[in-house]
């Protein structure tokens, strides 16, 4: 069964912190993995997307990782401002239709992130 | 341009009612996507339609949910009659292209803001 994983499942850190998520994933044949913000109130929006043959992207301060022969991927923020106050999610695409919706996309329940000032 | 739209934010009914939900997807998005979040649990696929055609609907949980997408453009989610159950976080997205990769090509997914259905 396509599974992910991710960690921890709340963090808090001071502004101006970095920091590090986890996602940690079971799904095969792997197609690409991805990270999403999702604010309060609002729709995931897509940070990063990463692909079998890659294995860093940044977005600004977001930098993802990805280590496919571990089956791991890292999100790591670097100097944390208060909007950055929200939940990561991490979603990994199955390459053909062998799990996950139509779309083979698998969810990760999300990482709950808080910066306090 | 205007992101993914839906309708209602909220939503609050009474089990045995019927609530339709809307979304309109970014314009010229063939692709259209419906999803849900219970509480506590990840975001799982409802299903998917390209233009005005169900590409898949494995998703749906039962048949008391009807997914409609006329004319190809917006795309209601109509449940009927609606259980405690179903309460939850309906997301919308869509994007212009099918999410499968090939190659390197990585297609990007738009979300809307999501309903947030309580049935009570």
């Amino acid at each position: 069964k396509n599974q992910v994983e991710q960690s921890p499942q709340s963090l808090i850190i001071l502004e101006g912190k970095n920091c590090t998520l986890q996602c940690n994933y079971t799904v095969s044949p792997f197609s690409n993995l991805r990270w999403y913000k999702q604010d309060t109130g609002r729709g995931p929006v897509s940070l990063t997307i990463m692909t079998f043959s890659e294995n860093t992207k940044s977005n600004g301060r977001y930098t993802a990782t990805l280590d496919a022969d571990t089956k791991q991927s890292s999100l790591h923020i670097t100097a944390s401002q208060l909007s950055d106050s929200a939940s990561y999610i991490c979603v990994v695409s199955a390459l053909l239709r062998s799990g996950g919706g139509a779309d083979g996309l698998t969810f990760g329940k999300g990482t709950h992130l808080i910066i306090q000032p | 341009e205007a992101g993914v739209t839906q309708f209602p934010s909220h939503s609050v009914i009474e089990k045995g009612q019927t609530v339709t939900l809307r979304c309109d997807p970014i314009s010229g998005h063939d692709n259209l996507y419906w999803y849900r979040r219970v509480m506590g649990k990840e975001i799982k696929f409802l299903l998917h339609f390209v233009k005005e055609s169900k590409q898949d609907e494995s998703g749906m949980p039962n048949n008391r949910f009807l997914a409609e997408r006329t004319g190809g453009t917006y795309s209601t989610l109509k449940v009927q009659p609606a259980e405690l159950e179903d309460s939850g976080v309906y997301f919308c997205a869509s994007s212009a292209l099918p999410l499968r990769v090939t190659g390197d090509r990585q297609e990007t997914q738009y979300f809307g803001p999501g309903t947030r259905l309580l049935v009570l």
